[in-house]
């Protein structure tokens, strides 16, 4: 069975600059999930979706952050403009959603964003 | 940000030896989840206990849960060295129904 597919697996950009990630969860999963993982700590989640919708984006930065899910499978993670501090490693991982307190999430190998 | 902390926050063990991992978290949860994390590859689910046991096995893993000093420990036996990785703990928020993660313990298993 495949498990959470993510891409590309490294991005270097310069600052000011646009970036997108792109994530296919698990078939199946109707709950998708953006985190961000600094160096040396644990992931942060950034925003949350139920099929189509964003139902937790409350630690999205809006200003430059954007996400969608369009049919409720694929999901696209956009940064635009890329700054110095979003240099991170950018996990998506997934979920069955229920039931709703046995959240055992599937996670990609995620994306390592360098921002130059 | 970060629900709580793992400690130690690096460990180096010989393999053979146990490996004992500790979490404190900050609220009331549904259930806590151990996860593991080895170099340029995402997170693994390893074990989940819920806010109703005390302990649990999974093959050499051993988790205990106390809420009431809002801690958990992980044990790993007879470590190998592929056991060498980042272990998190991960509590879900009663709440909030979000999955927040501590920070991490970096295990080290030399052959």
């Amino acid at each position: 069975e495949a498990g959470v597919v993510q891409s590309p697996r490294y991005k270097i950009i310069e600052k000011k600059q646009p970036v997108a990630f792109w994530c296919n969860p698990i078939s199946g999963h109707n709950t998708l999930y953006w985190y961000r993982q600094n160096l040396g700590q644990g992931p942060e989640l950034l925003i949350r979706y139920e099929n189509e919708e964003a139902v937790d984006d409350s630690q999205l930065p809006k200003d430059r952050f954007s996400a969608e899910r369009l049919k409720g499978v694929d999901s696209t993670l956009k940064i635009q403009p890329a700054e110095l501090g979003d240099s991170a490693v950018y996990l998506c991982a997934s979920s069955l959603g229920i039931p709703v307190n046995y959240n055992e999430q599937f996670f990609g190998p995620g994306t390592r964003l360098t921002v130059l | 940000s970060q629900q709580g902390e793992e400690d130690p926050q690096a460990l180096s063990i010989q393999e053979g030896e146990n490996a004992t991992m500790n979490c404190s978290y900050k609220t009331s949860i549904n259930n806590l989840q151990w996860y593991r994390q080895n170099s340029g590859r995402g997170l693994v689910h390893l074990i989940l206990i819920r806010s109703n046991e005390r302990e649990k096995h999974s093959g050499r893993l051993r988790v205990t849960l106390d809420t009431s000093k809002k801690s958990s420990s992980l044990l790993i036996t007879a470590s190998r060295a592929a056991d060498t990785a980042s272990y998190f703990c991960a509590t879900d928020n009663k709440n909030t129904d979000k999955l927040i993660f501590g920070t991490g313990t970096r295990l080290q298993v030399f052959p």
